[in-house]
């Protein structure tokens, strides 16, 4: 997990406000997915992004909530007026390749509590 | 719908035990099997993948899986468990239906007893 970096572990927001997850790939991976997985509940997938692209958001919510990966530094989950319902642990996984057998690294994860 | 199932959300099982965690899925597609161990307050580890081939498919920790296609199953396996083994382990597919992301089950504590 070393390689993929994730900042800040843990946020703590108060409601209204925003939150900003940042993820930074493995060298040489420029695939990368966004999951968010719920006290126990699994990961489910939320948004796909390649440099410069938004490949799938089918599992973003519709308002609220934005990504992004640019050209130059990290892919950012960002989600405005935060609600309770939003704490949970945000994880983002990179990869090289985008077919069927790509394997994901993923990082150690932004758990954020919503007060 | 494409899903996948973990049917026991909770395994406790005594050291050195044998111990299989339970995964089916449901897809209509050609499909790709993987498990991930998760540790507290860490990220996802993958312990092995089933892409083709073999449907037994061993992996790291002593782990093994294997692939069902008529059960649509992917049950992972371990002949004697340890304490280090206690975690969170989640069975994930990819679907081969140009979606590229993974469908996860919603994970089995396994914990391990002395």
């Amino acid at each position: 997990n070393a390689g993929v970096m994730q900042n800040p572990r843990h946020l703590v927001r108060r409601r209204g406000q925003e939150a900003r997850l940042r993820c930074s790939p493995m060298k040489g991976h420029s695939h990368v997915y966004w999951y968010r997985q719920l006290p126990e509940e699994g990961l489910k997938f939320m948004v796909y992004l390649q440099k410069e692209n938004i490949i799938d958001e089918s599992g973003m919510p519709k308002e609220r909530f934005s990504a992004e990966f640019p050209k130059e530094g990290p892919s950012i989950l960002r989600i405005q007026q935060v609600v309770r319902g939003d704490s949970a642990a945000y994880f983002c996984a990179t990869g090289w390749d985008p077919s069927g057998a790509n394997v994901l690294t993923f990082g150690a994860g932004s758990r954020l509590t919503v007060l | 719908a494409q899903s996948v199932t973990q049917l026991d959300s909770q395994v406790p099982v005594f050291e050195e035990a044998p111990v299989e965690l339970r995964c089916n899925y449901s897809s209509s597609v050609s499909v790709y099997l993987f498990w991930y161990v998760q540790y507290p307050n860490q990220g996802l580890q993958l312990l092995l993948k089933y892409l083709s081939g073999s449907t037994l498919v061993k992996g790291i920790n002593g782990f093994e899986a294997e692939f069902n296609k008529s059960q649509t199953s992917f049950h992972l396996r371990k002949p004697s468990v340890h304490i280090s083994d206690t975690a969170e382990y989640f069975c994930a597919a990819l679907m081969d239906t140009g979606r590229r992301a993974l469908t996860f089950g919603s994970g089995t504590r396994l914990q391990v007893q002395p």
